[in-house]
């Protein structure tokens, strides 16, 4: 089965800094998903990637695709405290049926 | 246009008792997942139903979960006979279809089992 791994675990940074995160698959990645969780709430849509070496951007937030390392990152530029909370990255199976998720990143931004 | 709904958002259950978990999909959407989030543990997918249909229950225990999405009405996940093991946060996605199409999540319902 698939597994995806996100690093880091936990991330704190100051107000204005620049941020990455990763996700690597262990298979081949057809699909990848970020999402954000706020704490004991559900998941926010953030981007959806599908073709190798895509690369898309939603204000603040860029994330790329890299199929042959089979890797995704997360990007944030000048970081706000609203920023804070879990990223997630998911990767669907191929069947589009299900997701798989990785274990999260939680992010601090300290104004 | 009202995104994925799921009630209740929290949920206090006896050991032995039932639990009923409702989503409504987004309208529009006709393909409902189940995902269960076990305390610090990721997010794991139970089931994925198109109306009135289990289309892939892998990741479904084996014995008192059950899962259904009638022609009318919203997606229900029920479990029966609880256990403390079973707390946790259930969330419900919903898409327009199962082929690439992004999944949206509704706030999750927060069972505690006492």
């Amino acid at each position: 089965s698939q597994e995806l791994e996100q690093s880091p675990q936990s991330l704190i940074v100051q107000e204005g800094k620049n941020l990455t995160i990763n996700c690597t698959s262990s298979k081949t990645l057809y699909g990848l998903y970020w999402y954000k969780q706020k704490y004991g709430e559900g998941l926010i849509f953030l981007m959806m990637l599908q073709k190798g070496g895509e690369e898309k951007s939603h204000e603040k937030i860029t994330a790329k695709l890299d199929e042959k390392k089979q890797q995704s990152s997360l990007h944030i530029t000048a970081s706000q405290p609203s920023h804070a909370g879990i990223y997630l990255c998911g990767a669907d199976n191929n069947a589009g049926n299900m997701l798989t998720f990785g274990g999260g990143t939680r992010l601090m931004v300290k104004p | 246009n009202a995104g994925v709904m799921q009630n209740p958002r929290h949920l206090v259950r006896r050991r032995g008792q039932e639990a009923r978990l409702r989503c409504s999909p987004m309208k529009g959407h006709s393909h409902v997942y189940w995902y269960r989030q076990l305390p610090e543990e990721g997010l794991k997918f139970m089931v994925y139903l198109q109306k009135e249909n289990i289309i892939d229950e892998s990741g479904m225990p084996k014995e008192r979960f059950s899962a259904e999405f009638p022609k009318e009405g919203p997606s229900i996940l029920r479990i029966q006979q609880v256990v403390r093991g079973d707390s946790a946060a259930y969330f419900c996605a919903s898409s327009t279809n199962s082929q690439g199409n992004e999944q949206y999540f509704g706030p999750g319902t927060r069972l505690t089992v006492t």
